[in-house]
C-alpha cells in the first residue's frame, strides 16, 4: 500500500551544525505534510507545516522542503542544539478529513 | 505545551477486558482524531470526530468505538483487548480538517 516513509531512522550530528531530515511519500493527491518532533514520553509536538502549493517554508531555526515532482520532503533544522533530540515524523494528509498518514521516524541525536 | 488533555496518563488492563480513555480539545478546536502509537512506530490514525459526528476511519476493527461531546471532548472505547492493543493513545485536536493538528501527551495502554 502507499506510505509514507523516511530514508534514514538515526541522524547524529554535532552541536551547532545543520540538521537535514528526510522523508518520500508516495501519494501524489497528498496536499498538507506536517512535521512533528516527538521527545522520549510525550506526544508528537507540531513544528511546521506545509501545502502542496508551496516548495518551502521557513519557520524559527527550522524550514521545510516539498519537491512535489520526486514526491519528497525534508526538515532543516538550523545550529542543531541538544534540546533538538528526539525522533521526528512526517505526516501526510491526503484528503480533507485531517487523517494523517505518518511514516516510522527519524531519531536525531546530537552530540555536544 | 498544546491545550489538549488527556486521561488516564498510564492504565493497565487484561486480555478482554474494556477500557475507555479521554481526551480534551483545545479551546476552539471541534475537530478530534485518535491514533495509536505501537512502541518504535509512527501513529496509526483510528479515527476523527468532527461536530459528534464520526468523520473518517482507518483500518481499526469496530471494537474501537468513539463518541464526542457537545463541548467537543472526545472518549475513545476498545472493547474485547488483546495483547496488540499495548500502545501509546494519542488525541489530536485541530480547529477544522485541513489545518494543523496538535497532540496531547498520550494514554500509555498495557494489556496483559
Amino acid at each position: 500500500g502507499e506510505s509514507v516513509g523516511l530514508h534514514l531512522p538515526t541522524l547524529s550530528v554535532q552541536e551547532g551544525d545543520n540538521s537535514i531530515i528526510n522523508c518520500a511519500y508516495s501519494n501524489s493527491a497528498s496536499d498538507y505534510f506536517i512535521w512533528y518532533k516527538q521527545e522520549s514520553g510525550k506526544g508528537p509536538q507540531f513544528i511546521i507545516d506545509i501545502r502542496s502549493n508551496m516548495d518551502k517554508r521557513q519557520g524559527q531555526r527550522v524550514t521545510v522542503l516539498l519537491n512535489k515532482t520526486v514526491k519528497h520532503l525534508s526538515l532543516q533544522i538550523a545550529a542543531t542544539q541538544p534540546g533538538d533530540s528526539a525522533v521526528y515524523f512526517c505526516a501526510e494528509n491526503r484528503d480533507n478529513f485531517n487523517k494523517f498518514y505518518f511514516g516510522s521516524g527519524t531519531k536525531l541525536n546530537v552530540k555536544p | 505545551e498544546t491545550g489538549v488533555t488527556q486521561s488516564p496518563t498510564h492504565l493497565i488492563k487484561t486480555r478482554g477486558q474494556q477500557v475507555t480513555l479521554r481526551c480534551s480539545s483545545q479551546s476552539g478546536h471541534n475537530t478530534v482524531s485518535w491514533y495509536q502509537q505501537a512502541l518504535g512506530q509512527g501513529p496509526q490514525f483510528i479515527f476523527q470526530y468532527y461536530r459528534e459526528e464520526e468523520n473518517g476511519r482507518g483500518n481499526f476493527p469496530p471494537r474501537f468505538s468513539g463518541l464526542q461531546f457537545p463541548n467537543y471532548s472526545s472518549e475513545l472505547n476498545v472493547n474485547a483487548l488483546e495483547l496488540d492493543d499495548s500502545a501509546l493513545y494519542l488525541c489530536a485536536s485541530s480547529a477544522a480538517a485541513g489545518y494543523e493538528q496538535y497532540f496531547g501527551p498520550g494514554t500509555r495502554l498495557t494489556v496483559t
